[in-house]
């Protein structure tokens, strides 16, 4: 298993503005991934995090709304930019051991609200 | 593409047993994942199914059957701390990803 934090844990913003969330696991890992997530609802993905070149966005999710960073094998950013409400949603970042992406691990997510 | 069919809801009494099933379409197919997530908590990988046949771990058991593209978890001797959603994921053989179901909400009335 991976120990995975994520910070912040919640925040309220206003629309217009970026957050930068952050993702920290306790080992190094290859894959990392960001996903979306509403409320009673499923997850989304919206990019794989690649150490060392630029993220893999899903159909739907773009470079210049959801910027990635993945500096290294512990640890990656999901900003999102210019926000407005439907931006409100739980956002979770995951990691899968190299040989086992079906067995991913996790972090508690960022709880986003835009006013 | 690729779709999962899961129930929305399933309601079971404590002490019971539950299945949940799970279909999919995809273009290639690797493995079915189930997934635990509580209210307000984050998803835990409960089992994988990569061929035929019934993975058993403690009271939670997973199905595959790669030939009906169809899979189910089974729950046993239900707690009430099963009450919780659960995702079936898949991973189509192309991609580096895998796809959540919608969820069902499994609520245990005592």
């Amino acid at each position: 298993s991976a120990v995975i934090s994520q910070k912040p844990s919640r925040d309220i913003c206003q629309r217009g503005t970026s957050l930068t969330i952050q993702c920290q696991v306790d080992s190094q890992v290859t894959m990392m991934f960001w996903y979306r997530q509403q409320p009673g609802q499923s997850l989304t993905l919206i990019a794989t995090a690649n150490q060392g070149s630029e993220a893999t966005y899903e159909s739907g999710f773009v470079i210049d709304k959801f910027p990635i960073s993945r500096p290294n094998l512990t640890f990656s950013t999901l900003t999102v930019s210019n926000m407005s409400p439907e931006d409100s949603s739980i956002y979770l970042c995951s990691v899968a051991r190299t040989s086992g992406i079906y067995e991913q691990y996790f972090g508690p997510g960022t709880r986003l609200t835009v006013t | 593409g690729q779709s999962l069919e899961q129930p929305s809801e399933v309601t079971a009494v404590e002490g019971a047993i539950v299945q949940i099933n799970c279909t999919y379409q995809t273009s290639g197919f690797y493995g079915l994942s189930w997934y635990q997530q509580h209210d307000g908590g984050a998803p835990t990988f409960l089992s994988y199914n990569a061929l035929d046949g019934l993975e058993e771990t403690g009271r939670f058991s997973s199905f595959l059957s790669r030939s009906d593209s169809y899979g189910y978890l089974l729950l046993q001797e239900l707690q009430m701390k099963d009450s919780a959603s659960y995702f079936c994921a898949v991973r189509a053989s192309s991609a580096s990803k895998i796809i959540f179901g919608s969820g069902t909400r499994l609520s245990i009335r005592p």
